[in-house]
């Protein structure tokens, strides 16, 4: 059984760069046809799509966040990463990986628990 | 303000049916089947419950369903339980390879 494990500093200073790390356990993340995603959620607010990458290393991202993200994979050690830059306090969330299947599920079938960050000064 | 709309909140009791709606545009649930719902407990990784509108994941009991009409998407739990208690999220592809969410509802048995 897949299993997704997020982690990275949990406090980033505004102006600065978040990194977070997805180890993907059970499985490989590169085999299959399988998106790996990142997604957030303020306190209080709803979840928001960052963006994915699939296995062949193609990338979509939210179009509001675009310019300021980067996911990659690393298959070598099974992690996807997440790279958000310029953050300010309003990002702020707890940030989940997950894998998105495609056909015929077509959703986002395995999620990790989550890690918050606080981007603080 | 999230891309998809749902309810805060909704409640029922043991037993009972509830349905959560899912309002978004016709650029996303209006256009195409791939709205699915996730069940998340305080602290634990979401979970999903509902793919393509209404197809159930292996596991999943048949007390969950869900359905489409227009722009809009509906998770509906019959015979409501005590370990359904749980905050409830939709979502579905939009144009242009993005995904957007619900803003989420608790669901609350009494």
């Amino acid at each position: 059984q897949v299993q997704l494990q997020e982690s990275g500093p949990g406090l980033v200073k505004p102006s600065q760069t978040l990194s977070l790390t997805c180890t993907v356990s059970g499985g490989f993340i590169s085999s299959g046809s399988y998106y790996w995603s990142w997604i957030r959620q303020p306190a209080g607010k709803g979840l928001e799509w960052i963006g994915r990458i699939y296995t062949s290393g193609s990338t979509d991202y939210n179009p509001s966040l675009k310019s300021r993200v980067t996911i990659s994979v690393d298959s070598s050690k099974n992690q996807c990463s997440l790279k958000l830059s310029s953050v300010t306090a309003a990002e702020t969330a707890v940030y989940y990986c997950a894998r998105y299947t495609g056909y015929p599920t077509d959703a986002f079938d395995v999620w990790g628990q989550g890690t918050l960050v606080t981007v603080s000064s | 303000q999230s891309a998809l709309t749902q309810p805060a909140s909704v409640s029922g009791s043991p037993g009972q049916s509830i349905t959560i709606s899912c309002t978004g545009t016709s650029s996303d649930v209006g256009a195409y089947n791939y709205v699915s719902w996730y069940q998340r407990y305080p602290g634990k990784a979401p979970k999903l419950m509902i793919y393509g509108v209404s197809k159930r994941p292996s596991g999943v009991s048949n007390r969950f369903s869900g359905s489409k009409s227009g722009n809009t998407a509906s998770l509906t739990i019959s015979g409501l339980q005590a370990e359904d208690e749980a905050d409830y999220y939709c979502s579905s592809y939009r144009i242009s390879n993005t995904w957007v969410f619900g803003g989420g509802t608790k669901l609350t048995v009494l």
